[in-house]
């Protein structure tokens, strides 16, 4: 699965969109961008995917560039409830392997 | 529908104890994953269970080990117990099919002393 690199930390005011980059410049052709996250202390969630188009769910959007080297996951309207570890998994959509970095530590504030 | 139940939540073992852990995934999922959170190595893949059968296998010594019956719920257990295995034990169910999601239970958090 390739690599990724994200930032170690990011603040957001609540209300405000949440914007987190990922950089996935090895990524191969047929390998996926997931979003996953994780409260403290509790199992990760699950956010969403994509392959090559751009993705929105009830919880989030996923931008993904043209040449696929980088992704951003945006959280419209942050709340307190979305601070929070994330992160951005780049991997062939086969098995159930996830291979998960650091992630970002998202912090809301009131 | 219930999601992803994992028992105990907590456990205290010592030293060269051994520790078996349950997992119970959502109705339908037949694949089970486990994995292993720690502050120093972060979320680390353990084993994958699809069908009763190990399709996929992280790299931990031997002394971890797993099953999955036919109901699908699955077992994994850690013999010879050592302090650096004090971590949230995590099991995460899947339908196992391109483009699904998994989903993860509460974790285990085991402490050995």
């Amino acid at each position: 699965d390739a690599k990724t690199t994200q930032p170690t930390s990011m603040d957001c005011a609540e209300g405000r969109a949440a914007n987190l980059p990922c950089n996935h410049s090895t990524i191969s052709g047929n390998e996926y961008v997931y979003w996953y996250r994780q409260i403290h202390s509790q199992g990760p969630q699950y956010i969403i995917h994509g392959l090559k188009n751009n993705e929105t769910n009830e919880m989030a959007s996923l931008i993904i560039t043209e040449d696929r080297k980088s992704s951003t996951l945006i959280l419209p309207h942050a709340t307190l409830r979305d601070t929070a570890v994330y992160y951005c998994i780049v991997r062939v959509d086969s098995g159930s392997r996830l291979t998960f970095g650091e992630g970002t530590q998202l912090t809301v504030n009131p | 529908k219930a999601g992803v139940t994992q028992t105990p939540r907590y456990l205290i073992k010592t030293r060269g104890q051994q520790v078996t852990l349950s997992c119970s995934p959502i109705s339908g999922h037949r694949s089970v994953s486990w994995y292993q959170q720690t502050p120093g190595q972060g979320l680390q893949f353990l084993f994958e269970y699809f069908s009763e059968t190990q399709r996929n296998k992280g790299n931990f010594p031997g002394r971890f080990s797993g099953r999955q019956f036919s109901n699908s719920r699955s077992e994994m257990n850690v013999s010879t117990l050592e302090l650096g295995d004090s971590a949230l034990y995590l099991c995460a169910s899947s339908l196992a099919r391109v483009g699904n999601e998994q989903f993860f239970g509460p974790g285990t958090r085991l402490t050995v002393l």
